[in-house]
Parts: C-alpha cells; structure tokens; sequence
C-alpha cells in the first residue's frame, strides 16, 4: 500500500482561494478522491474521480491532478468550510488516505 | 433512502471480544462492497478492509491484517467488524462506509454514523 502526503494545515481568509494539494507516486495511474470532515461528523466526499462534483456540493469545489499531485481548489472559501479534508485513493489491495490538511478560514 | 446504520458505542475492557455491526437499507447489500474505517481521537483516517457481501470476498489493510476480522450476513444486510482481544490503543470511532459504484476502487460515499470504541482498564 502506497502513501498519500498532505500539508497538516492551510488558512485562509474568507472569499480567497483555499489549495490543498496531495502528493503519491501512483496518482498518475490512480484517480484522486477528497473528502471533508467536519468535527465530529462523518466524512463527506467533495471530489471524486479526480475532478468531479458529486450533487449537492457547492461549484466552488473543484479538483485536479497531474503528475503524482492532486489538489483540491475551493474558490471563495467560506467559513462553513473549515473542517479537516482528507485526499484518498486505492490501489490493487485497497484503499489509502492521506494524513489531512485542516483548513482554517478566518 | 440509502443508509448504513452503525450499532451503538462501546466501553470494554482490555483483553475483552467485540462485535460491532453495520446494517445497510435502500440498495442491493450484496451487490456492493462495504467497507470500514478507523479514526484515532484527534487523528486521521485509516482504511482498515473491506468485503463483498454477496461472496464474502474480503481485502484487510496489511495494518489491520490479523488484528481484526470483518465479516457480512447477507441475511440480514449487515456487516462485522470483530477483535478477539482488545487492546487500549483499539480506542476510536470506527466507521463502515459503502463505495459509489460497484467496485472496491471505488470512493465510499454512504457513511454509517461511526460507533465509537472505548478501550479501558
């Protein structure tokens, strides 16, 4: 099982441009997923399949990938968006997280 | 309405067994895997394993390989996370999640509530 990095933290200020990124070397073969956590609820996925939206997620999420690195975009961070984000990915025998990136917005 | 439904949190005693139990409503449970994941108080996530209900084909993390056993009883739409002797660094919320398609390469994006495991003398 291979590892996904992430930064422990990013801040921002409301309404810019918050950029998480998740490195690994299998990400050129392997689609990224990225998930929010918010304290003490489950996760919810925001990205799935490198770059897509699933319904009810705000367009301010986006995703991309290239190379061996993944980053999650949300445009106009709002302050109902910190929370703890995690990138995912799988490989032959399973799936992997990285360590999350808290956000904070202030 | 697609749910999974966890059994209820736990305090038990090192050395002790447990079972914890994860039920799936509104979908076919034996035609997607469901999978589990644990989360240490104040740290990430970790995928643990997974099964396929409809064959018990079953994938453990090489971290969680021996530690635990998961198991399904399609009968009653319900999957298992198991230990046979718990130890204090068991202590975490533990969830099941279910992948989007039909494959385990697949993102979970139906999560049970978690059901939180207390480990403690």
């Amino acid at each position: 099982s291979y590892e996904l990095t992430q930064p422990p933290s990013v801040s921002v200020s409301p309404g810019q441009t918050a950029r998480i990124t998740c490195s690994g070397d299998a990400l050129p073969k392997k689609y990224a997923y990225w998930y929010q956590q918010k304290s003490g609820q489950a996760p919810v996925l925001v990205i799935y399949e490198d770059s897509k939206r699933p319904s009810g997620i705000p367009e301010r999420f986006s995703g991309s990938s290239s190379g061996t690195m993944a980053t999650l975009t949300i445009s106009g961070a709002q302050v109902e968006d910190e929370a703890d984000y995690y990138c995912y990915s799988t490989d032959s025998s399973g799936g992997v997280f990285g360590g999350g990136t808290k956000l904070t917005v202030l | 309405e697609v749910q999974l439904v966890q059994s209820g949190a736990e305090v038990k005693k090192p050395g002790e067994s447990l079972k914890i139990s994860c039920k799936g409503s509104g979908y076919s449970f034996t035609s997607y895997w469901i999978g589990w994941v644990r989360q240490m108080p104040g740290k990430g996530l970790e995928w643990m394993g997974i099964i396929y209900p409809g064959d018990s084909d079953t994938r453990y993390s090489p971290s969680f390989q021996g530690q635990v056993t998961i198991s399904a009883d399609k009968s009653i739409s319900t999957a298992y996370l198991q230990w046979s002797s718990l130890k204090a660094s068991d202590t975490a919320m533990y969830y099941c999640a279910r992948p989007y398609g039909p494959t385990f390469h697949d993102a979970f994006d139906i999560w049970g509530q978690g059901t939180m495991v207390t480990v403690s003398s």
